[in-house]
């Protein structure tokens, strides 16, 4: 089945960039999603990408996906504290259009 | 326009206890999911739907029933609460327009199973 890894824990200091690294290993993911958890909130969807694209980029956010490798990384540029939440990859399983999540990236910015 | 709601926001249940989590949703969408999200992982399915009438299991369905008997309500049932189904419950909706469509979640119920 599909499977989605990435670090637990990223901490930074504020004005710095943040790369959140995620693999996956679904090679028929045709999207792939960044979504922000804020501490006893729902998800919210930040950016995605789709899987004929190398990168996009959204202001501060930037997302390159390697295809090959079935790497995926979101850069966020001048870090502010924010920021801080738990950042979670996704991919679509096209048949049923659900989700499959990674475990989430705990993003500390420090002041 | 709301988006996607669920209620309870929170229940405490114990073992053996009944209970149903109701979803809405106001963008006329056709796809529904119910997610749980445990510590230290991202969220699994449980179940979801491509439209009225229609229901299907996901990764973790046991334990769980659902129905969707109009397009803007989803209910998650628990028929016989266990203390392993002590989870954050989401729901989502996305519409049918193609792999590119978005999910959007519900802010989550906190359920808690003695």
């Amino acid at each position: 089945g599909e499977d989605v890894e990435q670090s637990l824990f990223l901490s930074v200091r504020e004005g710095d960039s943040s790369v959140i690294n995620c693999t996956y290993t679904d090679s028929s993911s045709t999207y792939l999603y960044w979504y922000k958890q804020e501490p006893g909130a729902g998800l919210q969807l930040l950016t995605y990408i789709f899987s004929n694209m190398d990168m996009k980029q959204d202001q501060r956010l930037t997302v390159l996906l390697n295809k090959k490798d079935k790497h995926l990384s979101l850069r966020i540029a001048d870090t502010q504290t924010g920021d801080s939440a738990i950042y979670f990859c996704a991919e679509k399983d096209t048949g049923r259009r659900a989700l499959t999540f990674g475990s989430g990236t705990r993003l500390q910015v420090q002041p | 326009n709301a988006g996607v709601t669920q209620t309870p926001k929170f229940r405490v249940l114990k073992t053996g206890q009944s209970m149903t989590l109701l979803c809405a949703q106001d963008m006329n969408h056709e796809y529904m999911y119910w997610y749980r999200q445990d510590p230290g992982m991202g969220l699994r399915l449980i179940h979801y739907s491509v439209g009225e009438g229609t229901t299907a299991k996901g990764e973790v369905p046991d334990g769980y029933n659902v129905s969707r008997l109009k397009k803007q309500n989803f209910l998650l049932g628990l028929e016989s609460a266990a203390p392993s189904q002590t989870s954050v419950y989401f729901c989502a909706s996305s519409g049918a327009g193609g792999p590119g469509e978005t999910q959007y979640f519900g802010p989550g119920t906190r359920l808690l199973v003695l």
